[in-house]
């Protein structure tokens, strides 16, 4: 059973173009969250998405990112016009999230990040 | 305001030597509670959790942490440390609601010393 995949793991961007990240949650898991972390920082949550649903983005920028989890494929984390200060590493985490199992079922598993470097 | 504190930005401690790794939280009830360890350039993976019950809880790797409830606190402790233990430690919350948001604190990065 794979984990969480992300790809890719390292990419460069010059100022002004567009940064497309990939997750593929784990087989099962229907639920998809994305971190950002910067350089010397813990993880902070930017946003928790379903199939075809935004559940929370309150720690979205309100410019220039967005996220999207459609019915097929992986959930992907797009940021516009990319300036310096979005370099970090970008983890995605999925979880199973059944209400009638328990809170087992609560547990995000991460995935290896995108390291996002803007020239 | 939610928050998760990590006191102790570097540890540095003997290979053989006993660790403890602070952890404290600010929340409006008591909330699920994790450690998480990364390794350079990696992912994290779950060290350990407490979602009820006994306070103190075991992890992989021969962790354990302790949750005490009056002090709100949440601290890792290892009784042997091994070279492999280097890397950073990050403690965490979650709501007990549904499908939450986890809050990390800042990490505390562990060097060994051989």
């Amino acid at each position: 059973n794979a984990g969480v995949m992300q790809n890719p793991r390292h990419l460069v961007r010059r100022r002004g173009q567009e940064a497309r990240l990939r997750c593929s949650p784990m087989k099962g898991h229907s639920h998809v969250y994305w971190y950002r972390q910067l350089p010397e920082e813990g993880l902070k949550f930017m946003v928790y998405l379903q199939k075809e649903n935004i559940i929370d983005e309150s720690g979205m920028p309100k410019e220039r990112f967005s996220a999207e989890f459609p019915k097929e494929g992986p959930s992907i984390l797009r940021i516009q016009q990319v300036v310096r200060g979005d370099s970090a590493a970008y983890f995605c985490a999925s979880s199973p999230i059944d209400r009638e199992m328990g809170a087992a079922k609560n547990i995000q598993y991460f995935g290896a990040g995108t390291r996002l470097s803007v020239l | 305001a939610q928050s998760v504190t990590q006191p102790d930005i570097h540890i540095t401690v003997s290979e053989g030597a006993s660790l403890e790794l602070r952890c404290n939280y600010s929340y409006g009830a008591t909330p699920y509670l994790f450690w998480y360890v990364q390794s350079p350039g990696q992912g994290l993976q779950l060290l350990l959790k407490y979602f009820s019950g006994d306070t103190l809880v075991q992890g992989i790797k021969g962790f354990e942490a302790e949750f005490k409830r009056s002090q709100s606190s949440f601290n890792l402790r290892k009784p042997s440390v091994h070279w492999s233990d280097a890397a950073e430690y990050f403690c965490a919350v979650a709501a007990r609601s549904s499908a939450s948001k986890i809050i990390f604190g800042s990490g505390t990065r562990l060097s060994i010393r051989p």
